[in-house]
């Protein structure tokens, strides 16, 4: 238990629908972000989210689309998604992000179990 | 873009064993971390390494932020066979954000049949 928590665990969708992915972090931090493995690839980072603005967007296409309603909670709504678009993909939080400078003792980034997504 | 170069990409271990894997990358890192993968589930930070030289251990695990910043190693000493798993290494570039960490492609520990 890492005391970030995602949900659906599993999902598959079809391509016209749309559904949402839900992370949930109990650890009072304030940096939450979405990340995506596929496979025999190495981790991507999608979006970073700090105190609640979105402050990273890795060139992410538009049919992915994140919200963070408040620090403990961030979604990422999915439409239109397209079979090279499974993989798992990851949430994460840390204390916080300060953009640019070292990562501090303390900030590091701790990851959820991942919602493994399957586009048919 | 930047990569970490993490070997070895798999190796087999015996109970008892001592096991050892690096990344390496041609540029200069600020921070080093490695985690630990399970099958289905998302990475668990094992040690985390903020300066040039730093030595860390966690139990059985020992890990280092080398001296050139540009490299480090990860050893699992007397492994057991619940330290299966895939292991990752992930830096954060010198100059960039926190949350933009590069993550190595990973070594996958399995058990010698």
């Amino acid at each position: 238990e890492t005391g970030v928590t995602q949900t659906p665990r599993h999902l598959v969708m079809g391509m016209t629908n749309k559904k949402s992915l839900k992370c949930e972090q109990h650890l009072g931090h304030n940096a939450m972000y979405w990340y995506k493995q596929s496979a025999k690839k190495p981790l991507e980072l999608m979006f970073v989210y700090n105190f609640k603005e979105q402050t990273e967007n890795n060139s992410v296409p538009s049919r992915f689309s994140p919200e963070c309603p408040n620090s403990s909670h961030l979604f990422l709504h999915l439409h239109t998604l397209q079979p090279e678009d499974s993989a798992l993909y990851l949430c994460a939080s840390s204390q916080e992000w300060s953009g640019q400078g070292a990562i501090r003792s303390g900030n590091t980034i701790y990851f959820g179990e991942g919602s493994w997504l399957t586009v048919v | 873009g930047q990569q970490l170069n993490q070997s070895p990409q798999s190796m087999f271990i015996q109970e008892g064993e001592d096991v050892s894997m690096n990344c390496t990358s041609s540029s200069i890192f600020n921070t080093w971390l490695w985690y630990k993968q399970d099958p289905g589930e998302g990475p668990v930070l094992l040690i985390a390494l903020y300066k040039a030289g730093e030595l860390t251990s966690n139990g059985r695990l020992t890990a280092q932020f080398g001296i050139t910043r540009k490299d480090s190693f990860l050893n699992i000493s007397a492994s057991i066979p619940s330290d299966v798993g895939i292991y990752f290494c992930a830096g954060q570039p010198y100059g960039g954000s926190q949350g933009n960490l590069i993550f190595g492609k990973g070594t996958k520990l399995s058990v010698k049949p």
